[in-house]
């Protein structure tokens, strides 16, 4: 899951298997989340994103689910690429500004 | 990058010397944003704007001015370079608040 420490927590999966990212955030209030992939080198990409009267979406090879009790978010990509490693991280908003998750990296084995 | 250019790309100056970065549009977004980015943190928002003349502070403002004088234009000015603000600098737009944000390339900028 996210962290705010030095380092990013990892997550290894092998070439078609499914990966899970989990996010906690930290406002009750927040009523609308993002998800974004950054490659090296590179800005954020939007992937999928979700508002507060929805549990889940989904998007292409991608689900985002929203667990408001425990405030918790997840992504999960299925049948996982190559070309998915890269760090994923959330964001929060509740209204015009947006507060963003230190990120997971993500590293596909071929 | 949805339309969204950066300029410079890459820059170096020293303590205590003005430094200008410019984040360009071309999908006639109303919002703009400036964010930095550094090992250990999230994005942290330094500026944004909502239209033409507006602007208001983000978490990280101190240090920062910004200026909006065009939809398509979005000016983050350091007065004074500090140490502490090398870090990587990205801008991004939405067509309103609350809805998804675009991000440009980014800009590296380093100050010694």
């Amino acid at each position: 899951g996210e962290s705010v420490g030095l380092h990013l927590p990892t997550l290894s999966v092998q070439e078609g298997d499914n990966s899970i990212i989990n996010c906690a955030y930290s406002n009750s209030a927040s009523d609308y989340f993002i998800w974004y992939k950054q490659e090296s080198g590179k800005g954020p990409q939007f992937i999928i994103d979700i508002r507060s009267n929805m549990d889940k979406r989904q998007g292409q090879r991608v689900t985002v689910l929203l667990n408001k009790t425990v405030k918790h978010l997840s992504l999960q990509i299925a049948a996982t690429q190559p070309g998915d490693s890269a760090v994923y991280f959330c964001a929060e908003s509740t209204g015009n500004q947006f507060y963003f998750g230190t990120g997971t990296s993500l590293t596909v084995i071929p | 990058d949805a339309g969204i250019t950066q300029s410079p790309r890459h820059k170096v100056t020293e303590t205590g010397t003005p430094v200008t970065l410019r984040c360009h549009q071309t999908e006639n977004h109303r919002y703009m944003y400036w964010y930095r980015q550094d090992p250990g943190h999230g994005l942290r928002l330094i500026h944004y704007s909502y239209g033409v003349k507006d602007t208001d502070k983000g978490e990280v403002s101190d240090g920062y001015s910004v200026s909006r004088s065009k939809t398509e234009d979005f000016l983050l000015t350091l007065e004074s370079a500090t140490s502490s603000q090398t870090s990587v600098y990205f801008c991004a737009i939405s067509t309103g608040r609350a809805t998804e944000q675009y991000f440009g390339p980014g800009t590296r900028l380093t100050v010694t």
